[in-house]
Parts: C-alpha cells; structure tokens; sequence
C-alpha cells in the first residue's frame, strides 16, 4: 500500500519562499508520477503542479511563474517550491500518486493527509 | 483554464438518488474520457470514487457511478446513505498535461 506524507513549515511569512516534502512509502518513486494539490481553507482543490519519475515537469498556467516540484528518487521523495508567497497561498497542501500509463494520465490515487500551511508575518 | 462548474450543494433523503454535475469545455471534459471523481470528508484527503468518467476503483461502492454527456460529466448516487455525506470534485484532463478541478459540490443527506 502506497502511502505519502508531506513535511515543511506550517508557517511562512508574506514574500518568502514555502517550501515542502512528500516522502512515499510502500511503493517506488521511480516509474509514477507525482503531484501537489492545494485546498485553501473552505474552498476547492487546486491543481498545482506534476513531476515524472523521469524528472519532466507541468505547471499550473496560474501558478507556473513561481512554482518548482522536484523529484529525489534516492530518498523516494519529491518537494514543492512556491516563492514570493501571499495571504492567497494559505492553503492545505496535498501531495499525491498521479496514475499515469503509457504517459496518459488517469486520476489521483493515492493521497498524503494533507499539510496546512499559512502565510502571515 | 478555468475550474470545471459544479454546483454548490445537492440533498437527498436516504435511500433516494442523487446526480451531481460537472461542466467543462470542449477543451477538457469534452475532448476527453479522463473525468474523475473525489469524495472528501471533513478535515480528511480526497478519495477517488470513479475515474474514466466510468470506472470505479476496486473497494468503492457500486452505488456510485459516472456518466459524460458532451461537455458535462455526471456522478450519480444511488440508495444515499449517511456516510455518503461529503464534498465532491470533478477533476478531468484539460490536454497539454494541465489537470483541472471542478469546484466542489456539498452532499447533504437529510
């Protein structure tokens, strides 16, 4: 059973850089492909971005100036760089499996609990 | 790419059904068989309940199911039960790798 967690500050302050880790357990990073999803407190998801297991990456066209996802197959994990952050980033932040065959894309199976992290000074 | 429209909330006693929407364009549910389908509990992570617009991932209840009729996708709920009461998301590929969320409808079961 796949399982994900996502790590990094709670709290990041207005301008800066918010930045997390999603380790995977149960399952090889290599040949999956990854992404990050963001629920802002009592609204709907928001797709933010993928990476694949060979490293190529896709971005949010809303988010894609400022976003980064990066893969680390040595320690089965891949994180998410957001700079220049606002009050409008405060958001849950999900890690999750993108099932992908044949470089065609399905749905998101396996999801971490989630993270909250909040932009305030 | 703009969110996929849904509506904000939908209700049903136990026992009934219910169908919930999801409108897209012609650029993402309408070009493609890739919708899904999310089921999201208070304070806990999503959980797909169908993907392929049809299919359902082993262990979920044969009382959902989806359906897509041009540029809108359907989740319907058949013999509603209490636990059925969440948030529900659309998601559907929206073509050159970019994904796409509807923007979630409250299941109230009365």
């Amino acid at each position: 059973q796949v399982q994900l967690q996502e790590s990094g500050p709670g709290l990041v302050k207005p301008s800066e850089t918010l930045s997390l880790t999603c380790t995977v357990s149960g399952g090889s990073i290599n040949r999956n492909y990854w992404s990050w999803i963001r629920q802002p407190p009592g609204k709907g998801l928001e797709w933010i971005g993928f990476i694949s297991y060979r490293g190529g990456t896709n971005y949010n066209p809303s988010l894609k100036s400022r976003v980064t996802i990066s893969v680390d197959t040595s320690k089965n994990q891949f994180s998410l760089k957001l700079n220049s952050v606002t009050a409008a980033d405060t958001a849950v932040y999900y890690c999750a499996r993108y099932y992908c065959t044949n470089d065609i894309c399905y749905y998101f199976d396996y999801w971490g609990q989630g993270t909250l992290v909040t932009v305030s000074s | 790419q703009s969110a996929l429209t849904q509506p904000a909330s939908v209700s049903g006693s136990p026992g009934q059904s219910i169908t919930i929407s999801c409108t897209g364009t012609s650029s993402d549910v309408g070009s493609y068989n890739l919708v899904s389908w999310y089921q999201q509990h208070p304070g806990k992570a999503p959980k797909v309940m169908i993907y392929e617009g049809s299919k359902r991932p082993s262990g979920v209840s044969n009382r959902f199911s989806g359906s897509k009729s041009g540029n809108t996708a359907s989740l319907t709920i058949s013999g509603l039960q209490a636990e059925d009461e969440a948030d529900y998301y659309c998601g559907s590929y929206a073509g050159s790798s970019i994904w796409v969320f509807g923007g979630g409808t409250k299941l109230t079961v009365l």
